[in-house]
């Protein structure tokens, strides 16, 4: 069954922790996005990744950090850099030969305690 | 850089009426316009999408016009139902190596 798979849904954390959350896909793609939604708003973009081992800043990338050693997987991590860091986040991945369409996982929501 | 404004903020309307959610674009040089349903608590799901080489398509209940010479673009939704209830999102992209720049959001209410 093909997708994005996002862990774990719900996620609370100590102030000044570090905390990972996973995205893996198998769908083949190459291109692959963090986004951070807070209650009401939009979609903010937080890091992509159009190929292995290559990423780049979105937006609002100070307080977070990505790795892309393999094309399945893009983890994303909120350091305690990030001041505030409660909102629900969402990994996408971009279709075959970049056309545009973004297939999302279900999303992790974070929770700062 | 891009920018996309969605208007809208909140739209409400009764039950089998028709709702349009309107777009601008600054850059001319974008050519994909995706439209997204994001229900509450789930992840945005792509429901209609249009290229620059045509000015309207539709699936079913759903339509999307687009404009290029105004830079807007507009979501149409026929027989508006309970289960249209969500946020939806525009957004554009201007080619391959790009991203997606999306729009704020448009809460739509279905009163029955």
């Amino acid at each position: 069954d093909g997708g994005i798979t996002q862990s774990p849904k719900y996620l609370f954390r100590k102030e000044g922790q570090n905390v990972t959350l996973s995205c893996e896909q198998n769908l083949n793609h190459d291109a692959m996005y963090w986004y951070r939604q807070d209650p009401g708003q939009g979609l903010r973009l937080i890091y992509y990744s159009q190929i292995v081992n290559d990423f780049q800043k979105g937006d609002i990338a100070e307080g977070y950090s990505v790795s892309r050693e393999k094309k399945e997987s893009f983890p994303l991590t909120v350091t305690s850099a990030q001041k505030n860091p409660t909102a629900f986040y969402l990994c996408a991945s971009e279709g075959l030969s970049n056309t545009g369409e973004l297939f999302f996982g279900e999303g992790s929501r974070l929770t700062v305690l | 850089g891009e920018n996309v404004e969605q208007h809208p903020s909140t739209l409400s309307v009764q039950e089998g009426d028709s709702a349009v959610i309107k777009c601008t674009y600054s850059d001319s040089a974008s050519n994909y316009f995706p439209w997204y349903k994001q229900e509450l608590g789930k992840r945005p799901q792509l429901i209609i999408d249009i290229r620059s080489n045509v000015g309207e398509k539709k699936d079913q209940r759903i339509a999307v016009t687009l404009n290029k010479t105004a830079k807007h673009f507009s979501l149409h939704i026929t027989e508006t139902q309970p289960e249209d209830s969500a946020v939806y999102f525009c957004a554009a992209k201007k080619g391959r190596n790009y991203q997606l720049i999306w729009g704020a959001g448009t809460k739509l209410i279905i009163k029955p």
